[in-house]
């Protein structure tokens, strides 16, 4: 079954980087596009970016272009989701998901999340 | 910018009752919508997408309508494991998605 695996919970002072891993296992990784979403404490979904897992080419909200970095290691089937600067609003549950669909186009949601990565900034 | 409103923010429903839960885009997205249920500790499930069709394994209490600029789910007659957050999210400006603030669903 599908499987995405992300690193443990961070603890990060403000101005600090945070890098979170997801594992993919059980189906071809370089044929689904990754998203990272957060989940700020008690609030909603907010979306960050996607890669295409095969030629590697990313698209990033634009709320945190500059920010973010989105990369992934075909070799061992992770995808890397590094995030700068932070500050203490960016305390959240980072996670990885599956576009439900291969290939690029339209049909664009998601069927399969990682666990999620709890990343508290705090000074 | 896309943004995806959802309402109300909270919506309380006896069990066995009707729960009409309402997307609204601030331009088209076609039939281009997603709908999440998400319970506390868990990740969000995929319920509903291109705005009517049933993910695998959902139940047929769970529909889904609209296009364009307004969207509807409707659980038809609501079951103790209904009671959750429920997202929309749209996927009409690719690879960009937008999610709405979500709707709190909870026991009258």
């Amino acid at each position: 079954q599908v499987l995405l695996v992300q690193s443990g919970a961070e603890v990060k002072k403000p101005g600090a980087s945070v890098t979170v891993s997801c594992k993919a296992s059980g189906y071809t990784f370089t044929n689904y596009y990754i998203h990272w979403v957060r989940q700020a404490p008690g609030q909603g979904l907010e979306w960050m970016g996607i890669i295409n897992t095969s030629s590697g080419s990313i698209g990033y909200a634009q709320k945190f272009q500059g920010r973010v970095t989105v990369t992934r290691d075909t070799s061992t089937s992770t995808v890397y989701m590094e995030l700068t600067s932070l500050e203490s609003e960016d305390t959240a549950l980072y996670y990885c998901a599956r576009r439900a669909v291969s290939g690029s186009g339209s049909p664009n949601w998601i069927d399969s999340w990682g666990q999620g990565t709890l990343v508290t900034v705090s000074s | 910018e896309m943004v995806m409103t959802q309402s109300p923010a909270t919506l309380s429903v006896s069990p066995g009752e009707r729960a009409t839960l309402s997307c609204r885009a601030s331009q088209s997205v076609s039939s281009n919508l997603a709908w999440y249920q998400q319970k506390p500790g868990q990740t969000p499930r995929l319920l509903i997408y291109g705005a009517s069709t049933r993910a695998t394994g959902i139940p047929a209490r769970f529909s889904g309508s609209g296009s364009g600029t307004e969207f509807t789910l409707t659980i038809s007659s609501l079951q103790s494991e209904d009671f959750a957050v429920y997202y929309c999210q749209q996927y009409n400006h690719w690879p960009r998605i937008t999610f709405g603030q979500g709707t709190r669903l909870e026991i009258k």
